[in-house]
């Protein structure tokens, strides 16, 4: 059984079009993040939810909309695509909001805006 | 300056030898730190963490911190070609803040 899941593993879509990616956790975590990876491999936070809660939002702009219907759920909207949101996007869950124990992520989503 | 700093590389080290990867950080109050290694298109995976200065063992692979210099290394003994990938360095900020900071990685090829 896959632990951290998303879907879908590709996306490849035109500039201006709307688009979702969703992610569900079969951990028991409550803690769930959305990251993004750059094509230099960096990986930056964008958004984080406990127990359907928003405790992160970082500077991203409102054409991303985050929604998590419950704690074993996070989907990440996109409205109005552009070039530089090809990239890849991972979700990751940690443990009771305890990340020492470090994050489990779901094999990524790699956005292609053309 | 960045809050978690890796040389991107590549590292490139002969099969068999000691591969030692470095990060930094910037922020004092950081509580955790992790190493994730990524294969290329796939996702990060934990390989190590620490919490305390000093060594932390674990098969090949020791992790080593030093809160005072804010900084904390892996070294991987008898490398493997597949080793070959991108280490990330993960840092818990701490103060508060709910997600870990990710170095950019240093990507590691072991020359069989």
């Amino acid at each position: 059984d896959t632990a951290v899941s998303q879907t879908p593993k590709y996306l490849v879509t035109q500039m201006g079009n709307d688009k979702s990616i969703k992610c569900e956790q079969n951990l028991g975590h409550d803690t769930m993040y959305w990251y993004k990876q750059d094509s230099k491999k960096f990986l930056k936070i964008m958004f984080s939810y406990n127990n359907k809660e928003l405790i992160i939002n970082e500077t991203v702009p409102n054409r991303f909309s985050p929604k998590s219907p419950d704690k074993a759920h996070l989907n990440l909207h996109i409205n109005s695509l552009e070039l530089g949101d090809s990239a890849v996007y991972f979700c990751a869950s940690s443990q009771g909001g305890n990340i020492n124990y470090g994050y489990t992520f779901g094999s990524g989503t790699r956005l292609t805006v053309v | 300056q960045k809050e978690v700093e890796q040389n991107s590389g590549p590292l490139s080290v002969p099969e068999g030898a000691i591969a030692s990867l470095n990060c930094t950080y910037s922020d004092r109050v950081s509580q955790s730190f992790f190493w994730y290694r990524q294969y290329s298109g796939k996702s990060p995976e934990l390989i190590m963490s620490i919490y305390s200065n000093g060594d932390k063992e674990d098969g090949r692979f020791t992790a080593q911190l030093n809160k005072a210099s804010q900084y904390v290394s892996l070294l991987i003994r008898d490398s493997q070609p597949s080793d070959s990938a991108t280490y990330l360095c993960a840092v818990n900020r701490g103060t508060g803040r709910r997600a870990l900071t990710f170095g950019s990685g240093t990507r590691l090829q072991v020359q069989p």
